[in-house]
């Protein structure tokens, strides 16, 4: 079975500094892999979708790339923002639904 | 903006009680999913519809849950009876299709309380 593994689990770092989250995966057969953003209480929010031909993609101030080869996967914010405040979820798609990790807890303070 | 849509939001039920949460998905959107997230963790897969066929439904502990999507458009996924530790957020999501490389899109959840 797919495990997906984010680390940190929770960061907490001052407005403006670039950050990254860290993703890995165990198997490297995959289609896909999608970031979410989901705030409290809240459902999912796409974010970005690497395919796995694939090895960056970047949406605003959000980098993601992949490295199928190694599983492994990061999601790059620049500039943060108390607004980027959030649990950042790492999935992977290996077929048919997503594997999940457990998300890393960003909070950015003023 | 094309969405899922989820309904009730949120969900106060007695142990023992039954529950039913509905989902619509993005029109168009073959694959249908239903995912339970308890607080701290990630989603984990209940069932995947096909249409109406279900793809996938080995995490779903069949002697308390169902769950139908009867043409293959919206689905209900039904507890009977909830126990306290179906406590959860029960999120939907939809897709094109569900292999290869297509986007997940997911409601905003409905959040179960079972006292």
């Amino acid at each position: 079975k797919q495990e997906v593994t984010q680390i940190p689990a929770a960061l907490s770092v001052p407005e403006g500094e670039n950050l990254v989250l860290n993703c890995s995966f165990t198997d490297s057969a995959i289609y896909n892999l999608q970031w979410f953003r989901q705030d409290p209480g809240k459902g999912l929010t796409s974010l970005l979708l690497i395919q796995s031909s694939q090895r960056e993609q970047t949406s605003g101030r959000l980098n993601a790339s992949l490295d199928k080869s190694s599983g492994r996967s990061t999601l790059y914010i620049a500039a943060s923002q108390p607004g980027d405040s959030a649990t950042y979820l790492c999935a992977v798609n290996s077929g048919y639904a997503l594997n999940f990790g457990k998300g890393t807890s960003l909070l950015v303070t003023p | 903006e094309a969405e899922v849509a989820q309904s009730p939001r949120y969900k106060i039920t007695e142990k023992s009680q039954a529950v039913a949460f509905w989902c619509d998905p993005i029109s168009g959107h073959a694959t249908l999913y239903w995912y339970r997230q308890i607080l701290g963790q990630g989603p984990e897969l209940l069932v995947q519809f096909q249409d109406e066929s279900v793809v996938d439904d080995s995490q779903l502990p069949k002697d308390r849950f169902s769950a139908e999507r009867l043409k293959g458009v919206d689905s209900t996924l039904k507890i009977q009876p909830a126990e306290l530790g179906d406590s959860a957020m029960y999120l939907c999501a939809s897709s094109l299709a569900g292999a290869g490389n297509t986007e997940a899109f997911f409601g905003q959840g409905t959040r179960l309380t079972v006292v």
